[in-house]
């Protein structure tokens, strides 16, 4: 069974500073690994999503790579702002989404 | 624009009674999927659908059921509801191999 782990459970940053989210997987043979966004009581927002076969995804200020061989995968997001204040998901589809507990995120203006 | 929406938003029932919870999108996605969250768990597979008439039990699918008749809806039904389904449901789906698109949620709540 996939097992799924995001360290740390929650992150406290000033302004400006870069994040940098871990999420680890114990079974390499995944499809795929994405990136999740999930504001308080709301749905889940897909931020990156990172083949296989790929070693990296950027999309403005968020970066995610991709080490399969040691099942790992690091969100990094530049320059944070309060706007960026959410919990991150990772998500590693093995035939089927295995989440990880998230990391929750504040951005102290 | 295409979207995913989920019915009630908000839900409160008793013990024993039948519940159904809607989902519908308009992605024409093939594949479809309901999650549960609680808190210390995280989110949880409870089944899943990769086409029309194909329905699979996800990690946590005891006293869940769905079908799956057209593309574009998966209801999910709590034969007799229990206090420990209480929780929060999403409805997701997507492409083959591509990202999931989640719905707002259906707050559950079973007294």
């Amino acid at each position: 069974k996939q097992e799924v782990t995001q360290i740390p459970a929650a992150l406290s940053v000033p302004e400006g500073e870069n994040l940098v989210l871990n999420c680890s997987f114990t079974d390499s043979a995944i499809y795929n690994l994405q990136w999740f966004r999930q504001d308080p009581g709301k749905g889940l927002t897909s931020l990156l999503l990172i083949q296989s076969s790929q070693r990296e995804q950027t999309s403005g200020r968020l970066n995610a790579s991709l080490d399969k061989s040691s099942g790992r995968s690091t969100l990094y997001i530049a320059a944070s702002q309060p706007g960026d204040s959410a919990t991150y998901l990772c998500a590693v589809d093995d035939y089927k989404l295995s989440f990880g507990a998230g990391t929750t995120v504040t951005v102290r203006a | 624009d295409a979207e995913i929406t989920q019915s009630p938003r908000h839900k409160i029932t008793e013990t024993g009674r039948q519940v159904t919870l809607a989902c519908h999108q308009t992605w024409n996605h093939n594949n479809m999927f309901w999650y549960r969250q609680d808190l210390g768990h995280g989110l949880r597979l409870i089944h899943y659908s990769y086409g029309v008439q194909d329905t699979n039990k996800g990690e946590v699918s005891d006293g869940y059921s769905v079908s799956r008749s057209n593309t574009e809806d998966l209801p999910l039904t709590l034969e007799s509801a229990a206090s420990s389904q209480t929780s929060v449901y999403f409805c997701a789906s997507s492409g083959d191999k591509e990202t999931q698109y989640f719905g707002p949620g259906t707050r559950l709540l079973v007294l």
